[in-house]
């Protein structure tokens, strides 16, 4: 079965630094991989996904996220944060027949002024 | 285009009382998805429907969960009866397909249960 691990409930940066999120993945097989952002009270919103073509991706808001299948990672970064950019973010992996989903237990990210 | 839409947004019940959710996905979205995100935690999925056809359900607490989609396109979710644990956001999802497809989320409802 596939799971997803999230390193660090809570992440805090300064306005205009690095912004780095930590994932890592378990499947027997290979993944589709996907970072999803969720503001307070709303759904979620997906960032970006890796579905096998390159293994740098890049999505909204000036995000990305590198695939290494080496060390079953999915790490999220962006350069430099905005206060937008506070809120809850998920990683998440689908595998098998249906792509069934799984998501990690999320990443708060606060940005301090 | 319009979003996943859910009602109600908000649901306050007392134990052992039935509850149903409701959610349109998106036009022409083929798979659609219902999730319990417990405070804390990521969404789980509770079940997931291809067209009109279930082809997850293995996390659903059929004792007492139920869904449908009778015609392949909205859907219903019901509790009942439900327990204290089951507070918690229900989202609504809905996807193209389901081969690697974004998953567009409705903004969920949420239910206590007292």
């Amino acid at each position: 079965a596939q799971s997803v691990t999230q390193l660090g409930s809570h992440v805090s940066v300064s306005e205009g630094a690095l912004v780095l999120l930590r994932c890592n993945y378990s499947s027997s097989v290979p993944p589709y991989l996907f970072w999803y952002v969720q503001y307070p009270n709303q759904g979620l919103q997906l960032l970006l996904k890796y579905t096998s073509a390159a293994t740098l991706v890049k999505g909204i808001n000036g995000f990305e996220a590198e695939f290494k299948k080496s060390e079953t990672s999915f790490h999220l970064t962006k350069p430099s944060a905005h206060m937008s950019d506070a809120a809850e973010y998920f990683c998440a992996v689908s595998v098998g027949s249906y792509q069934k989903v799984t998501f990690g237990t999320g990443t708060k990210l606060q940005v301090i002024p | 285009e319009a979003g996943v839409a859910q009602s109600p947004r908000y649901k306050i019940i007392e134990k052992r009382q039935s509850v149903a959710f409701w959610c349109n996905p998106i036009s022409g979205h083929a798979t659609l998805y219902w999730y319990q995100q417990i405070l804390g935690q990521g969404p789980k999925l509770l079940i997931q429907f291809q067209n009109n056809g279930v082809v997850d359900d293995s996390q659903l607490p059929k004792d007492r969960f139920s869904a449908e989609r009778l015609k392949g396109v909205d859907s219903t979710l019901k509790i009942q009866p439900a327990k204290l644990e089951d507070s918690a956001v229900y989202l609504c999802a809905s996807s193209l397909d389901f081969r690697g497809e974004t998953q567009y989320f409705g903004p969920g409802t949420r239910l206590l249960v007292l």
